[in-house]
């Protein structure tokens, strides 16, 4: 079945860039998408990017997908406090509805 | 407009009992979803409703898990009786099912359940 990976932990300081890096096995999603769980809060959708799409930019955050390698990754410019958090990488299951998570990556961010 | 609202946010149960879970979906949103985070595991689906017909309910551990969407509003998760290796975080999600960005999914803050 489906499998997603990411790296469990980065860390970098205030002001840095962030880059969390995630694959999958299967590429029949349609979208696949970046969701943040700050402590004690639920899944918030940060973005997404449709699966004929190279790059997607958003504000601070870039998202850049490479089919070929079947390769996600999310970069956070001008890392803050603020974004320290968890950040879930998802694609679709083959049936389009069903997500399937990574682990998720733990953000930390010093000052 | 008003997210997915989930509660209890939090639910303490001894081994044995009842607990049932309820989700409130974005209004509109004919897709609802149920997931659940065990501890130092993947996030996992569970099951998904189009308005009130189970689509797809192949994540579902067991039996003891009922989930139900009378009306194609809110729905409700029990688990009857549970066990130990119940608990973990249980998330519900929406999504339109129709029109642009049909199948982008709203999650819930979640119900932390803990099984004694």
């Amino acid at each position: 079945g489906e499998d997603v990976e990411q790296s469990l932990f980065l860390s970098v300081r205030e002001g840095d860039s962030s880059v969390i890096n995630c694959t999958y096995t299967d590429s029949s999603s349609t979208y696949l998408y970046w969701y943040k769980q700050e402590p004690g809060a639920g899944l918030q959708l940060l973005t997404y990017i449709f699966s004929n799409m190279d790059m997607k930019q958003d504000q601070r955050l870039t998202v850049l997908l490479n089919k070929k390698d079947k390769h996600l990754s999310l970069r956070i410019a001008d890392t803050q406090t603020g974004d320290s958090a968890i950040y879930f990488c998802a694609v679709a299951d083959q049936a389009g509805t069903a997500l399937i998570f990574g682990k998720g990556t733990t953000l930390s961010v010093s000052s | 407009e008003a997210g997915v609202t989930q509660f209890p946010s939090h639910s303490v149960i001894e081994k044995g009992q009842t607990v049932t879970l309820r989700c409130d979906p974005i209004s509109g949103h004919d897709n609802l979803y149920w997931y659940r985070r065990v501890m130092g595991k993947e996030i996992k689906f569970l099951l998904h409703f189009v308005k009130e017909s189970k689509q797809d309910e192949s994540g579902m551990p067991n039996n003891r898990f009922l989930a139900e969407r009378t009306g194609g509003t809110y729905s409700t998760l029990k688990v009857q009786p549970a066990e130990l290796e119940d608990s973990g975080v249980y998330f519900c999600a929406s999504s339109k099912g129709r029109g642009a960005s049909k199948n982008i999914q709203y999650f819930g803050a979640g119900t932390r359940l803990s099984v004694l």
